[in-house]
């Protein structure tokens, strides 16, 4: 079974709208962490959000929101206001267990298009 | 601090050729992690090391496959003989647990096998 799930191959928004990128998860273990990635053309991997299993508040960074519904195993990266420079692949990763230095599981990534 | 660097940033190779990546984390992380990613398969983890020993090398495709990190500063991951197949682009990252909880990723090597 796929531990990560990102149901959404490709996304569009329109400049200044915001956008939710779809993640699930499958964990038996009660301390995970959330992880999301942006991946834009050029290659290299940027660090966005991170949530972990016993916060109590859904993560924010910026523009950048994690809405964990931890009922449903869901960990959605909401990006408000779109740019054009959000055009770019995002991973959702999650990290099991304590140990581990952050061994993270990657899903299948959403690529994401900004429109004017 | 410089970040996780890579080298080279691009390998062009024929097949049978023995390739190594390079690796040098950031200073102070005591993990290191090799994966690697392809259209295919995403990004997928190869190995990873905590203080210079390898723990998990279950992600490493088969023997062609080596790692080593013979000093905290420095790590190696080998294939020989090389394939077509092995052609992706291998990221290595590092990270220090509790330090705001992420991988730092290098730009990754595009490695590609003719």
């Amino acid at each position: 079974a796929q531990k990560i799930t990102q149901t959404q191959p490709g996304m569009f928004v329109q400049e200044k709208e915001a956008v939710t990128l779809d993640c699930t998860y499958d964990t038996s273990d009660p301390s995970y962490g959330l992880f999301w990635y942006k991946q834009p053309s050029s290659g290299e991997m940027i660090f966005l959000i991170y949530q972990g299993s016993y916060d109590q508040q859904n993560a924010t960074e910026g523009r950048y929101s994690l809405n964990f519904q931890k009922a449903r195993k869901s960990a959605n990266l909401v990006i408000s206001a779109s740019q054009l420079g959000d055009s770019a692949m995002y991973f959702c990763a999650m990290r099991e267990g304590t140990g581990g230095g952050n061994k993270l599981t990657f899903g299948t990534g959403t690529q994401l298009k900004v429109e004017l | 601090d410089a970040g996780v660097i890579q080298s080279p940033r691009h390998e062009v190779t024929e097949m049978g050729q023995e390739v190594t990546l390079r690796c040098k984390p950031i200073s102070g992380h005591d993990y290191l992690f090799w994966y690697r990613q392809t259209m295919m398969r995403g990004l997928e983890l190869l190995i990873y090391f905590n203080n210079n020993v390898p723990i998990d090398d279950s992600g490493m495709p088969e023997d062609r496959f080596s790692a080593k990190m013979p000093n905290a500063s420095f790590s190696t991951l080998k294939i020989q003989p090389s394939e077509p197949r092995d052609s992706a682009v291998y990221f290595c990252a590092s990270s220090q647990p509790g330090l705001n909880e992420k991988l730092f990723f290098g730009s990754g090597t595009q490695l590609s096998v003719l």
